[in-house]
């Protein structure tokens, strides 16, 4: 089974700033990650999938990048309503796994 | 508009059984792979099964030989079997369509609201 870790844990930010939510996967993934966020009380939503293409109807304020292993997501500037838990996706193998999370918080 | 409509949860004791069912709409039903991903409380997300367009499946380890999806493609619908129930199976459980019709496509992109399953003595 491909391990996912995420980090930070928690990121706290100001609006305006700029989130960088990092991925690692315990083998090569190629480019088949996906990240999804998950506002309170709701399901997740698909953001990115194959590591850097934005899913429909995603603001461009969101991208990814990487391959292989290491994986990020970049908010260059932080809404509001961005406050969420992203999860990573390996879809590279199954049993599909998914990361731990990253809590991002607006100061 | 398309749409994933879960039902069947509950409170269950550990041991028994329970059904979920989606119930999906604005969209090719028959076209397209089905998963189940569950969230227990206030942890993250886990991949349970996944049906194909053609009826193939793959299960998550810890559900192997307990859990049973699969789907009716004349009443646009997905079912979770659930056997021998445990404490550790409590979760919100999500229907999911993939971008794919074998499953293993780009991503999850319709998720349906969830159901909660509770399983306690």
């Amino acid at each position: 089974e491909i391990v996912l870790t995420q980090s930070p844990a928690i990121l706290s930010l100001s609006p305006g700033e700029r989130a960088t939510l990092s991925c690692r996967a315990s083998q090569s993934v190629n480019v088949y990650l996906a990240w999804y966020q998950q506002k309170p009380g709701q399901a997740p939503r698909l953001l990115i999938y194959d590591a850097s293409n934005r899913a429909t109807g995603i603001p461009a304020r969101f991208s990814g990048s990487g391959s292989g292993t290491d994986f990020t997501l970049t908010i260059s500037s932080l809404e509001p309503e961005d406050l969420a838990v992203y999860y990573c996706q390996q879809r590279s193998a199954w049993p599909l796994t998914f990361g731990p999370g990253t809590k991002v918080g607006i100061k | 508009q398309v749409q994933l409509v879960e039902s069947g949860g509950g409170v269950v004791q550990p041991g028994r059984s329970l059904r979920l069912s989606c119930a999906a709409s604005g969209f090719i039903f028959r076209s397209s792979g089905l998963h189940w991903v569950r969230q227990a409380p206030g942890k993250g997300l886990q991949w349970v099964s996944v049906i194909s367009h053609d009826g193939s499946n793959k299960y998550a380890d810890s559900v192997k030989g307990r859990f049973i999806i699969s789907r009716d493609n004349f009443k646009n619908t997905l079912y979770l079997q659930m056997n021998s129930l445990r404490a550790e199976d409590t979760a919100v459980y999500y229907c999911v369509r993939d971008t794919a019709s074998d499953g293993g496509g780009h991503g999850f992109d319709v998720w349906g609201r969830g159901t909660m399953v509770t399983v306690s003595s």
